[in-house]
């Protein structure tokens, strides 16, 4: 059973930097599939943030690749976000997510972490 | 590029059908056959429902099924049940390995 679990400071000083990982148990990332991030403004509707291949390739969500960055590191079998000079818009539940591939193009997300809230304030 | 349009609220009576509409572009959604769909509890990690349009995971139930028309994905839940109350998500593939979700649907059932 694939499990995911986001880890990370829980507030975050505006214009400083949000640093999240994802610890995956149960699957081995060096092994495929893509790996994702999102998240979830309080009330609000979700936002794919950006996605890594196993490899190392990343794909970002154009209105956010100016500032976010996504790494893997196989040998923790973890993977981690990083969104640069935050604000209060950047307050969100982050989640962390398994891509589900056809071949090799990234389909859906079909194992998710539980989501920790991140609040971006002074 | 924007969320993909859903309706805010659908509701239903136990037993009854309902069907939530998910509409994107010739970009995203009419390009590809790579909708899912999510359910999401409050206070929950959304749950994967449908992938690949029309396609369910193992173990969710054949009450929610999926489909797609041009622009416009779907997903029914037939024989609306209590716990099937939650909020509900589409996701389209949009190219390049990026996605675009739906702006969500709150079910209620009555």
């Amino acid at each position: 059973q694939v499990q995911l679990q986001e880890s990370g400071p829980g507030l975050v000083k505006p214009s400083e930097t949000l640093s999240l990982t994802c610890a995956v148990s149960g699957y081995s990332i060096s092994s495929g599939y893509y790996w994702g991030w999102i998240r979830q403004p309080p009330g609000k509707g979700l936002e794919w943030i950006g996605s890594i291949y196993h490899s190392g390739s990343t794909y970002y969500n154009p209105s956010l690749k100016s500032r976010v960055t996504i790494s893997v590191d196989t040998s923790k079998n973890q993977f981690s976000l990083k969104l640069s000079s935050v604000t209060a818009a950047d307050t969100a539940v982050y989640y962390c997510a398994r891509v589900g591939i056809v071949v090799v193009t990234a389909t859906h997300f079909d194992y998710w972490g539980q989501g920790t809230l991140v609040t971006v304030s002074s | 590029q924007s969320a993909l349009t859903q309706p805010a609220s659908v509701s239903g009576s136990p037993g009854q059908s309902i069907t939530i509409s998910c509409t994107g572009t010739s970009s995203d959604v009419g390009s590809y056959n790579l909708v899912s769909w999510y359910q999401q509890h409050p206070g929950k990690a959304p749950k994967l429902m449908i992938y690949e349009v029309s396609k369910r995971p193992s173990g969710v139930s054949n009450r929610f099924s999926g489909s797609k028309s041009g622009n416009t994905a779907s997903l029914t839940i037939s024989g609306l049940q209590a716990e099937d109350e939650a909020d509900y998500y589409c996701c389209s593939y949009a190219g390049s390995s990026t996605f675009y979700f739906g702006t969500g649907t709150k079910v209620t059932v009555l």
